[in-house]
């Protein structure tokens, strides 16, 4: 089965600071990786995804995410972080289900607190 | 954008009773639906594939006859938490993936509803 793995529980980061949430994948085949997000009280909000082509994908928001292979890694990343960042963030990966079915596997998330 | 809603938001029941949570795709068809269950401080949890017009397919350790899983309309799925008892609280959210465009692979999350069993 497919499975994605976030090692940090929580990331703090000061705002203007470059931001990193990492994931790893364990995949058998073409892995196609997700980011969402879920602010508070809200619903979880897809941010971007990496199903193939470039290794470098960019998403709402201003985040991007780069896919390494040869590291089973797909960290998400933003150039300079807001306060209004502040969220938790989920990795997934789809993992097939029988004939032509699909069902997504999320990992454990990361807060993500961003200090002014 | 697709939008997914699902309701009620929050419900409060007492300890044996049922409660409906319905989840509908406002803007597109979904053949598929799935139900997630998310605890404090935790990640999401798959509990279930609702599929149009067939059976649910449950996951490892989701009991069937608790959790009612009806799909009966492309843009409807019900989750039906039966007998509720107070370790069924619990923050339920529903997705659905709108099969016909090239984002597919993409889930629309519904807003989640919040259960306390007393």
């Amino acid at each position: 089965a497919q499975s994605v793995a976030q090692p940090e529980d929580q990331v703090n980061v000061a705002e203007g600071n470059p931001l990193t949430v990492k994931c790893t994948y364990s995949v058998s085949g073409n892995p196609y990786l997700f980011w969402y997000v879920q602010y508070p009280n809200r619903g979880l909000q897809f941010l971007l995804k990496y199903i193939t082509g470039d290794n470098l994908v960019k998403g709402s928001y201003g985040f991007e995410a780069e896919f390494n292979k040869s590291q089973t890694s797909f960290h998400l990343k933003k150039p300079s972080a807001l306060v209004s960042d502040s969220a938790l963030y989920f990795c997934a990966v789809r993992d097939k289900v029988g004939t032509g079915g699909f069902k997504t596997i999320f990992g454990a998330g990361t807060r993500l607190f961003v200090k002014a | 954008g697709a939008v997914v809603s699902q309701h009620p938001s929050r419900v409060i029941c007492k300890s044996g009773t049922s409660v409906k949570i319905e989840c509908r795709s406002l803007d597109f068809q979904a053949t598929t639906m799935f139900w997630y269950r998310q605890f404090p401080k935790q990640s999401l949890m798959l509990m279930a594939t609702s599929n149009e017009g067939s059976k649910a397919t449950y996951e490892q350790g989701v009991e069937k006859d608790k959790f009612l899983i009806n799909h009966a309309s492309l843009t409807l799925s019900t989750l039906t938490v039966t007998s509720a008892h107070p370790e069924d609280s619990s923050f339920y959210i529903c997705s659905a993936r709108d099969s016909r465009s090239s984002g597919a692979n993409v889930l629309t999350f519904g807003a989640g509803s919040r259960l306390t069993v007393l």
